[in-house]
């Protein structure tokens, strides 16, 4: 069955340090992963990462994609307050011939404090 | 231009009875996905439409169905609803098929069954 899991569920940093968020997928005929921002609101999209674009960077987040190892890291450095979220994960799969599902990991919480 | 738009935002039904949510995607946008949300689960694909065609269905029984009309609105029907309906569905968009491009989320619709 295919799952993506995301690691650690919930985290807790001060304003300015680094944080990486992992997620790791196992889904047939892998197209894509998409990383997603989820404040009180719908979820935001961050980036999309497939086998011809494997990292991806903008301002202070950046994503990186390992297709060896199934799994990818989504890093926000000097962390504001107002990255407080949920960060979804996504991998998109499906056989051959069908346009596939997008398989959600169930997030990681990030709190950050003043 | 106009984002994606869900009504109605906030729904209370009973057991037993049956409800529809309507999402209208981004002007030009010919995919909708429709996703449930709760605590325990997290984000679970429901279905997508394109050119008014399912193209992809999640596991969810039966009682779950939708649709898409000429224009790319999308309709989600639940009937004989259950107290586990309760959840955040949230209807997303995007151009083409969802995890090939970015995909845009509406704010949801909360629907509380009692």
């Amino acid at each position: 069955e295919d799952k993506v899991v995301q690691s650690p569920l919930s985290l807790v940093v001060h304003e300015g340090d680094t944080v990486t968020l992992n997620c790791s997928y196992e889904v047939t005929n892998f197209r894509s992963l998409l990383w997603y921002k989820q404040e009180k609101k719908a979820p935001t999209f961050l980036f999309m990462l497939t086998s011809s674009g494997i990292e991806k960077k903008s301002g202070r987040l950046s994503s990186i994609l390992d297709k060896k190892e199934l799994s990818s890291i989504l890093n926000i450095t000097a962390t504001q307050t107002g990255d407080s979220a949920i960060y979804l994960c996504a991998s998109k799969g499906g056989a051959r011939g069908s346009q596939g599902n997008l398989i959600f990991g169930k997030g990681t919480k990030l709190s950050v404090k003043p | 231009k106009a984002g994606v738009t869900q009504t109605p935002r906030y729904l209370i039904k009973t057991r037993g009875q049956q409800v529809t949510l309507s999402c209208s995607p981004i002007s030009g946008h010919r995919s909708v996905s429709w996703y449930q949300q709760t605590p325990g689960q997290g984000l679970q694909f429901l279905f997508e439409y394109f050119s008014e065609t399912q193209r992809n269905k999640g596991n969810f029984p039966g009682r779950f169905s939708g649709r898409q009309f000429s224009n790319s609105r999308s309709e989600m029907n639940v009937s004989t609803l259950e107290l586990g309906d309760s959840a955040l569905y949230l209807c997303a968009s995007s151009l083409r098929f969802s995890g090939q491009e970015t995909q845009y989320f509406g704010p949801g619709t909360r629907l509380l069954v009692l």
